[in-house]
């Protein structure tokens, strides 16, 4: 158990709707990154935001949008759905100072 | 851009054999884990070592920064350890993991 929560485990959904995956990172990791895990893509970096505030933004779609609360609990908000998005979506962790990512056990989404 | 190669993309073993996966990458290293993706999607870590060598039981990784590669080591492979395994990296003032395609393990009993 890496410590970092992902709720819900597993998500279907229809096209055109839209969906929230939550992440509750380590106990004091300040730091939260959504990654997407898809066929044709593998694992790609979405965003990561930093004790509240997005740090860092890599490709994701304007559909898309992240935020992190003052608990340090994120939420992923994906709208529009396409059949495409349907992927594993992880959330990581790192603690201040380390470099070293703690991943959730991901979302499956699964768009129809 | 930073780039991360796996190879072999696929290993197919006999149980007890051993193995020797590797990742390259092509920048400075802050950052270097290797995750084992069992059946079920959940991302296992493995290790993290930007530098140096560990062991963990049958196990181990070492990663040579100057020369950009990291080696992960399987010993006496057993069924459990199929799966797909990632190397991801990170590098200079950023923090993102930057992925590789992976290596498919299959290990036959």
């Amino acid at each position: 158990d890496s410590g970092v929560t992902q709720t819900p485990k597993h998500l279907i959904t229809a096209t055109g709707q839209r969906v929230t995956l939550r992440c509750s990172p380590r106990s004091g990791d300040l730091s939260v990154y959504w990654y997407q895990q898809s066929l044709d893509q593998g694992l790609q970096f979405l965003i990561q935001y930093y004790n509240g505030e997005e740090r860092a933004k890599g490709n994701i779609l304007e559909r898309f949008s992240a935020q992190q609360f003052p608990d340090l609990h994120s939420e992923l908000n994906l709208s529009s759905l396409e059949l495409g998005d349907s992927a594993l979506y992880f959330c990581a962790s790192s603690p201040l100072g380390s470099t070293e990512a703690f991943f959730g056990q991901g979302t499956r989404l699964t768009v129809v | 851009g930073i780039q991360v190669e796996q190879s072999p993309p696929d290993l197919i073993l006999q149980e007890g054999a051993n193995s020797t996966l590797r990742c390259n990458f092509s920048d400075s290293v802050n950052n270097l884990q290797w995750f084992h993706q069992n059946p079920w999607g959940q991302l296992i870590n493995l290790f993290y070592i930007p530098s140096g060598t560990k062991q963990n039981g049958r196990l181990s990784a070492t990663t040579v920064a100057t020369e950009r590669y990291s080696l992960l080591y399987i010993s006496s492979s057993q069924t459990t350890d199929s799966g797909v395994y990632f190397c991801a990296y990170s590098g200079g003032s950023n923090y993102k993991l930057t992925f590789g395609k992976g290596t498919l393990l299959t290990v036959n009993p």
